[in-house]
């Protein structure tokens, strides 16, 4: 009965070097969701993934930030050559589907990893 | 996209109805709006859902004129562990075609005895 797990907690890295967060998804649920929230400021939606496939990649930040998620499970995001402004809290959602219609399925959401570049 | 504008902060004290108000003048016609409420170092959590007219669950009920422009989340009778940030989100997705969900800045609600 786990709900979404984010790995790293927390996450120190020099400005330049390449991260790599991971999300564990409630099992069964078929959508993920990765957002960041920077210090005392409201949740930015990145990406998300309808079983494999991320249909709308434009939330992104910029071309160093990525995305997978393989075998309908596990998602990684992937920034390449962090910089200052980067730092933030990085939450993953997920939800027994994204919208199938109109509507939107409630989003769990894990504890976020902390991650901070100095 | 449709922007959502929330008060910053407001108290309440115990026992209060609270409601919060969230603007959405650019709502699209597929957009739900969703409430969440995140506690400090956790991650937001599912309040209620709607689309338009009101909506009651056993926590909150979602208030949301014809024109959907707005959104108000009504709180009975908060108590101390009520004391969180309150969340307005609005967007949808489209399967398989994408979409945006765009939150609001959050209104810091802080519950006194």
């Amino acid at each position: 009965g786990a709900g979404v797990s984010q790995s790293p907690s927390n996450k120190v890295t020099e400005k330049g070097k390449d991260v790599e967060l991971r999300c564990d998804p409630i099992s069964g649920h078929t959508a993920l969701y990765w957002y960041r929230q920077s210090l005392g400021q409201g949740l930015e939606f990145l990406i998300y993934f309808q079983g494999n496939s991320a249909p709308d990649k434009s939330g992104l930040p910029s071309d160093r930030f990525s995305a997978e998620r393989t075998g309908g499970s596990v998602s990684t995001l992937t920034i390449q050559r962090t910089q200052q402004e980067d730092s933030a809290v990085y939450l993953c959602a997920s939800s027994l589907g994204a919208a199938s219609g109109s509507s939107s399925y409630e989003q769990y959401f894990g504890p976020g990893t902390r991650l901070t570049v100095t | 996209l449709a922007k959502t504008t929330q008060p910053i902060s407001m108290d309440s004290y115990e026992g209060q109805e609270v409601n919060i108000t969230c603007s959405h003048n650019n709502i699209a016609t597929n957009d739900y709006i969703t409430w969440y409420q995140q506690f400090p170092s956790q991650g937001p959590r599912f309040i209620i859902q709607g689309y338009k007219t009101k909506v009651t669950n056993e926590v909150a009920s979602l208030f949301i004129p014809a024109d959907r422009k707005s959104s108000t989340l009504s709180l009975p009778r908060v108590s101390l562990s009520d004391t969180a940030v309150y969340y307005c989100l609005v967007g949808s997705l489209i399967y398989n075609q994408g979409g945006k969900l765009i939150f609001g800045q959050g209104t810091e609600l802080s519950v006194k005895p």
